[in-house]
């Protein structure tokens, strides 16, 4: 069955990176799209960005580009999200999420990652 | 890039009535447009894709309606395990964007 299993919850300084990862079983990893969503305490949902395992390619939030740098390894079916120089903004719970090529509807999700930023 | 623009942002329903939600687009989007529901402390769920399409499993109640730049989402009988809280997505041109969401409460 298709499963992608986010990193456990991350507490980071404010100023710091971190690297979330979602790892994709159960589906030929390099024909979906992944994507990563934001979702803040108590508010609705933000799309960051999509990566194609596939080829490399990504595409990007304008909002988001500089904070999220969107990475794929194939050889273990893991995409990666990292977010550099954070601040309490960016605390959130983090999701991926992929499309099959060609459409842009979230099928299957992560269980999400909750990332606290905080001193 | 294209606002989604959904309604109410809460209602309170008895059991066995009816729930719409609408979602008001700021650009023509075809029939691009999905509908999610999110439970506490999970991720959403897909239940209606672009076409106004069930996804399997999901119940018949669930229904959606709309083109271009008005949807409606409908749940018919409305019962206590569907207290959640509702998303609309366009998928038709990037940033793909959400609604606001939409809590559903049981009176």
């Amino acid at each position: 069955q298709v499963q992608l299993q986010q990193s456990g919850p991350e507490l980071v300084k404010p100023g710091a990176s971190v690297k979330i990862s979602c790892k994709a079983s159960g589906y030929s990893f390099t024909s979906y799209y992944i994507h990563w969503v934001k979702q803040r305490p108590g508010q609705g949902l933000e799309w960051i960005g999509w990566i194609f395992p596939g080829s490399g390619n990504t595409k990007y939030n304008e909002k988001f580009k500089g904070k999220a740098t969107l990475t794929a390894d194939t050889s273990s079916s893991t995409a990666y999200m990292q977010l550099s120089s954070l601040t309490s903004e960016d605390s959130a719970v983090y999701f991926c999420a992929r499309t099959y090529y060609g459409s842009f509807y979230f099928d299957y999700w992560g269980q999400g990652t909750t990332l606290t930023v905080s001193s | 890039e294209t606002t989604v623009t959904q309604s109410p942002a809460s209602l309170s329903v008895a059991t066995g009535e009816k729930v719409t939600i609408r979602c008001i687009t700021s650009t023509d989007i075809d029939d691009d447009m999905n509908w999610y529901q999110q439970k506490p402390g999970e991720p959403p769920k897909l239940l209606i894709s672009e076409g106004n399409t069930l996804r399997p499993g999901v119940p018949s109640r669930f229904s959606s309606s709309g083109y271009g730049t008005d949807f409606v989402f409908t749940i018919e009988n409305t019962l206590s395990e569907d207290v959640a809280d509702y998303y609309c997505l366009q998928s038709d041109n990037m940033p793909l964007t959400f609604g606001s969401g939409t809590k559903l409460e049981i009176k």
